[in-house]
């Protein structure tokens, strides 16, 4: 039962260097949510999808640009990685509207380093 | 906007012992609340949830009710294991075919239990 993969698990960058993490689903869910965790901060919303072709910005949007051009995956792209973007990034996905409401299934998510 | 608080870690306590990590949480309206678990290397996963205002979700022996007059959804375990060293993550959501089922956490509480 893969669920939710993320890949890499693990990435060091040097500031200003590009990079793409990559989500994906089998659970055939609409929507999808790509996270941040920092230490005493909880999660925050990055960007999310409710479905195929659509993405949002969420709490911290900014530095990062998404796609969702399969329904099955979620890309979360850096553009020119700064320090400020090491952090552990999480991937989730759920069912849509009130059958799924607030039960996310998330990905063991991927631990960025940015020198 | 919503927020969620809950009570800073790390806890530590004895195996058997009694466990409270309180949470309290800013929001208008009737929004549902959660609690999440993470174990060490793993993702979040839902432990608990209460979708209205009395209601009382339990699972794996933790218990938790929405209190709307204290804006409060305490977590309890009346005898915890060393198994449940965890970090545990207070959420909340408002379910919106538009919105997605996007989550808003607390900081996060690190437990550690002693054998």
């Amino acid at each position: 039962n893969a669920g939710v993969t993320q890949t890499p698990k693990f990435r060091v960058l040097k500031t200003g260097q590009s990079m793409t993490l990559l989500c994906a689903q089998d659970m055939n869910h609409e929507y999808m949510y790509w996270y941040r965790q920092d230490p005493g901060m909880g999660l925050r919303l990055i960007h999310y999808s409710v479905g195929e072709g659509t993405t949002a910005k969420g709490e911290v949007p900014d530095g990062y640009n998404v796609s969702r051009l399969k329904k099955q995956n979620f890309l979360l792209g850096l553009e020119s990685a700064a320090p400020s973007q090491t952090s552990v990034y999480f991937c989730a996905s759920s069912l849509v509207g009130l059958a799924g409401a607030g039960e996310l299934f998330f990905g063991e998510g991927s631990r960025l380093t940015v020198l | 906007g919503d927020s969620v608080t809950q009570m800073e870690g790390p806890v530590t306590l004895s195996e058997e012992a009694f466990l409270t990590i309180n949470c309290t949480y800013t929001a208008t309206g009737y929004p549902s609340l959660f609690w999440y678990v993470q174990y060490p290397g793993e993702g979040l996963q839902l432990l608990l949830k209460a979708t209205k205002a009395d209601d009382k979700g339990s699972n794996k022996g933790f218990e938790a009710t929405y209190r709307k007059e204290t804006t409060s959804f305490h977590l309890e375990k009346g005898s915890v294991q060393v198994s449940d060293s965890a970090v545990y993550f207070c959420a909340l959501s408002r379910a919106s075919k538009a919105a997605g089922n996007k989550l808003t956490f607390g900081g996060g509480t690190r437990v550690l239990v002693k054998p």
